[in-house]
């Protein structure tokens, strides 16, 4: 069984430019979860959805950010424009249906590094 | 604002010994706490949970102890084995409603020395 597909698994870009983070979440969960890992902050929940609704988006850091779950199978996380403060590991998690207590999953993340 | 913290960012365990990572949470309202462990190049894991009406919950090799009164959960492993080098993540759990989130801290680095 496949568990959560991150891409792509690094990233380099120059600031200034668009970023798009892609996640397939384990199929038949119906929770998804964005994070970023930095060392100062740990992992921080970004934004997280249930059943592709936009539940809680209060850690989006600012307007450059934004997530679209179109679908129960596919969702990204955009930055535009980016900045080299969003340098960090993102990843992204699924859960099934009910409370996510022990049963969040987590991809392998993508490693981003904006110049 | 850190809701959860570990203060260690670092520790190192001789193998066989115990390893004991500390975690400390301001926020009473927590009913659930969580140990994730994360490799190199790789997505957190479960490790081990209590709840907050325990003080203590074993699984195997994996103990955690929740003290609510400090605010204070700690993880203790023994004995302690090589694989056991990763990072350990402390998180809380807030619930009510339709919230259904967990709560990181910046997590503690063991390397366990052969």
């Amino acid at each position: 069984d496949a568990g959560v597909i991150q891409s792509p698994r690094h990233e380099v870009t120059e600031m200034g430019q668009e970023v798009t983070l892609r996640c397939k979440p384990i199929s038949g969960h119906d929770y998804l979860f964005w994070y970023r890992q930095t060392m100062m902050r740990g992992l921080e929940l970004l934004i997280y959805f249930n059943n592709n609704v936009p539940i809680d988006d209060s850690g989006m850091p600012e307007d450059r950010f934004s997530a679209k779950m179109p679908n129960a199978s596919f969702s990204t996380l955009k930055i535009q424009p980016s900045e080299p403060r969003d340098s960090a590991v993102y990843f992204c998690a699924s859960s099934p249906p009910g409370l996510a207590r022990d049963t969040q999953y987590f991809g392998p993340g993508t490693r981003l590094t904006v110049l | 604002d850190q809701q959860v913290k570990q203060n260690s960012p670092s520790l190192s365990v001789q193998e066989g010994r115990i390893s004991i990572l500390n975690c400390d949470y301001t926020n009473s309202m927590f009913d659930y706490f969580l140990w994730y462990k994360k490799y190199p190049a790789e997505g957190p894991t479960f490790l081990i949970s209590i709840s907050s009406i325990k003080d203590k919950n074993e699984d195997g090799r994996f103990t955690v102890f929740l003290n609510k009164s400090a605010k204070h959960l700690s993880l203790h492993i023994v004995p302690s084995q090589p694989g056991d080098s990763a990072v350990y993540f402390c998180a809380a759990a807030l619930y009510g409603g339709a919230t259904n989130k967990l709560i990181f801290g910046t997590g503690t680095l063991l390397a366990v020395q052969p």
